[in-house]
């Protein structure tokens, strides 16, 4: 089945500074998203990677604060900005239209989790 | 407003025996419901979802039922093992997978042995 990998797997990070997270996919999908976990909490949706277009972001998401790209139908990347210790948090990419998979069902990268200090 | 609620943090099941996990969903729009698994340090795995065209979904030792007057659905492993100790996360949808899915919070499941 078709592997799903985020790059970095973790990272620590000094305030102010931005980060940029890379979601790898082996095979063509129809769509991506970007989540986030924050400690205790659920998955919230942040945006959704449109290739070749501005993201759709979600209340409460800017594309200051968030930049995405989606520059073909395999990868996307998302930075988190200026960051303060808020933002520590399980960043999470997810798709659709996976190879191998459910047409109807989003499947999660592993995660990448930011510490900011 | 959470829209999808799992009101057990946590749940502690002998293995063997069956977990129930629930979920409560408000909006009525929904029509599209999946379970996820979650262990840590990994993404969430799908592990089950449900249409609202039907009220019970079955794979293996997993089991979904719907119960949409009441708007609430839930999951049950039987029988339970070690390895099914994870965060399960009640999810909703508009209908495909297009639509928004919005995750519950999450129900910690500890399976003894």
């Amino acid at each position: 089945s078709a592997v799903i990998s985020q790059k970095p797997s973790r990272d620590i990070c000094q305030r102010g500074t931005s980060l940029t997270i890379q979601c790898q996919v082996d095979s063509q999908v129809t769509m991506m998203f970007w989540y986030r976990q924050q400690p205790g909490q659920s998955l919230t949706l942040i945006a959704t990677a449109n290739q070749g277009s501005e993201a759709t972001y979600e209340s409460g998401f800017v594309i200051d604060k968030f930049p995405i790209s989606r520059p073909n139908l395999t990868f996307s990347t998302l930075t988190v900005s200026n960051m303060s210790p808020e933002d520590s948090s399980i960043y999470l990419c997810s798709v659709v239209g996976l190879a191998g998979g459910r047409t109807d069902t989003q499947y999660f990268g592993p995660g990448t989790r930011l510490t900011v200090l | 407003d959470q829209q999808v609620k799992q009101n057990s943090p946590s749940l502690s099941v002998q293995e063997g025996r069956i977990s129930i996990l629930n979920c409560d969903y408000t909006n009525s729009m929904f029509d599209y419901f999946l379970w996820y698994k979650k262990y840590p340090a990994e993404g969430p795995t799908f592990l089950i979802s449900i249409s609202s065209i039907k009220d019970k979904n079955e794979d293996g030792r997993f089991t979904v039922f719907l119960n949409k007057s009441a708007k609430h659905l839930s999951l049950h492993i039987v029988p339970s093992q070690p390895g099914d100790s994870a965060v399960y996360f009640c999810a909703a949808s508009g209908g495909t997978s297009y639509d928004k899915v919005i995750f519950g919070p999450g129900t910690s499941l500890s399976v003894i042995p």
